[in-house]
């Protein structure tokens, strides 16, 4: 059973051009959504994380919408460059008081390609 | 420095060997996890601790079988390995929101 899901698969984006990527999430006590970024060779880092009670949030190029009606969230590279081209993982957690997060439920990962 | 590190980064051992993978982290954080990251490129939990503690234990055979010495250490030690072990083990920990992952251990079985 897939929580999350994430699209698309791969994408190309020229370089300055905005890179979209979007997931859908299926468990409504989920209470923070991060997005990680993963080069080959490395785990995965995180970059941008949001929490429901708000629409939308930015750092930098990076920037993540929420919409918690549909149960959505994507992530928003704009002026994409070269440097950013590494597999971007959404992913879900339920926080827990005690421990912090629970376990992250992850999507299936977009590998971006920025093209010059 | 590395926040969390794991040995070794590479193992490549034969079917029915048992193997360990070792992690420490320096962040103070208390929460230490272990993700499996499959060819597809899925991440998946297979355990996290708290403070030395077992919280998580997703559906993994008992083979796999974590210990924390301490809360800034977890090992993953795994019997009578398979072909379909393969794949990148993820060291990770946190404290509040956010992880922390190490860089991989990926395990080859032959």
């Amino acid at each position: 059973q897939q929580q999350v899901k994430q699209s698309p698969q791969s994408l190309i984006v020229q370089k300055g051009g905005i890179s979209i990527i979007n997931c859908a999430y299926e468990n409504t006590a989920f209470d923070y959504f991060p997005w990680y970024q993963q080069f080959p060779g490395k785990g995965p880092a995180l970059l941008i994380a949001i929490r429901p009670d708000v629409s939308e949030k930015k750092e930098g190029r990076f920037t993540i919408s929420f919409n918690k009606s549909a149960k959505q969230f994507s992530l928003h590279i704009m002026d994409s460059q070269p440097g950013d081209s590494a597999t971007y993982f959404c992913a879900a957690s339920v926080m827990r008081s005690n421990f912090g997060n629970e376990k992250l439920t992850f999507g299936t990962g977009t590998r971006l390609t920025i093209i010059p | 420095d590395t926040a969390v590190s794991q040995t070794p980064k590479y193992l490549v051992t034969q079917m029915g060997n048992d193997k360990s993978i070792k992690c420490e982290q320096n962040l103070g954080h208390d929460t230490m996890y272990w993700y499996k990251q499959d060819s597809k490129k899925f991440l998946k939990i297979m355990f996290s601790y708290n403070n030395k503690e077992l919280i998580i234990n997703e559906t993994v055979p008992n083979r796999f079988s974590p210990k924390s010495p301490d809360k800034a250490h977890l090992n993953l030690h795994i019997n009578s390995l398979e072909l379909g072990d393969s794949a990148v083990y993820f060291c990770a920990s946190s404290r509040g929101s956010g992880y922390t992952f190490g860089s991989g251990t990926r395990l080859t079985v032959v």
